[in-house]
């Protein structure tokens, strides 16, 4: 079955780094496209970025662009997004995501990460 | 704000029927296909629709989905207290490259 264990999470103080990493199992990793999705407490969701199934097409939202960054090992099936630059607004569950490819779909998620960043 | 509208909650009774809209622009929702998601209280969003109107397995036919140029439907009937929970919209925006999601529609079965 497909399973998807995100890790990383934590508090962490503005204006510092995380590193979030997203571990796949029961499916071919490479073979998909992977998202990056947060949700503040209480709030909706909110999409933060995709990668294509080989690395080479990476999309962003708009209030992540240039601060945080997607990437992937695919012979490690591991996901990461590194966190720079943090803010109380970036304070959210971050849900690792499959989808069939850049612009397609969610149809697994995992259970979340929570950053918080306070001082 | 979203780029996708949706309400902000809906309700009915157990048994009925039940309408979610989802509404957007010719760069996401008329060009892109739509998916939905349902959030149970305390969990992770879960596939429900997509491609419009496809059902994942596992999820029973008293889900539907619809979408008419701008504006697509989530339908939910037979309502059950378990279908309480958080529905969202998504679906690719073509201008932006970037997927979008509304703002999430908090379903009450009274």
């Amino acid at each position: 079955q497909v399973q998807l264990v995100e890790s990383g999470g934590g508090v962490v103080q503005p204006g510092r780094s995380l590193r979030l990493s997203c571990t796949a199992s029961g499916f071919t990793f490479s073979n998909y496209a992977m998202d990056w999705v947060r949700q503040a407490p209480g709030e909706g969701l909110e999409w933060v970025a995709v990668m294509s199934y080989d690395g080479s097409t990476k999309y962003y939202g708009d209030s992540v662009k240039g601060r945080f960054t997607i990437s992937r090992d695919n012979s490690k099936n591991t996901l990461y997004l590194q966190l720079n630059g943090l803010t109380a607004e970036d304070t959210a569950v971050y849900y690792c995501a499959r989808a069939c490819s850049t612009n397609c779909y969610i149809d697994y998620w995992g259970q979340g990460t929570l950053v918080t960043v306070s001082s | 704000q979203s780029v996708l509208t949706q309400p902000p909650s809906v309700s009915a009774a157990p048994g009925q029927k039940v309408t979610i809209s989802c509404s957007g622009s010719t760069s996401n929702i008329e060009s892109n296909y739509v998916s939905w998601y349902q959030q149970l209280p305390g969990t992770a969003p879960k596939l429900l629709i997509y491609d419009n109107n496809k059902r994942p397995s596992g999820i029973p036919d008293r889900f539907s989905g619809s979408k008419s140029g701008t504006s697509a439907t989530l339908g939910i009937t037979g309502l059950q207290t378990g279908d309480e929970a958080d529905y969202y919209c998504g679906t690719w925006d073509s201008s932006l490259s970037a997927v979008v999601f509304g703002g999430g529609t908090k379903l009450t079965v009274l």
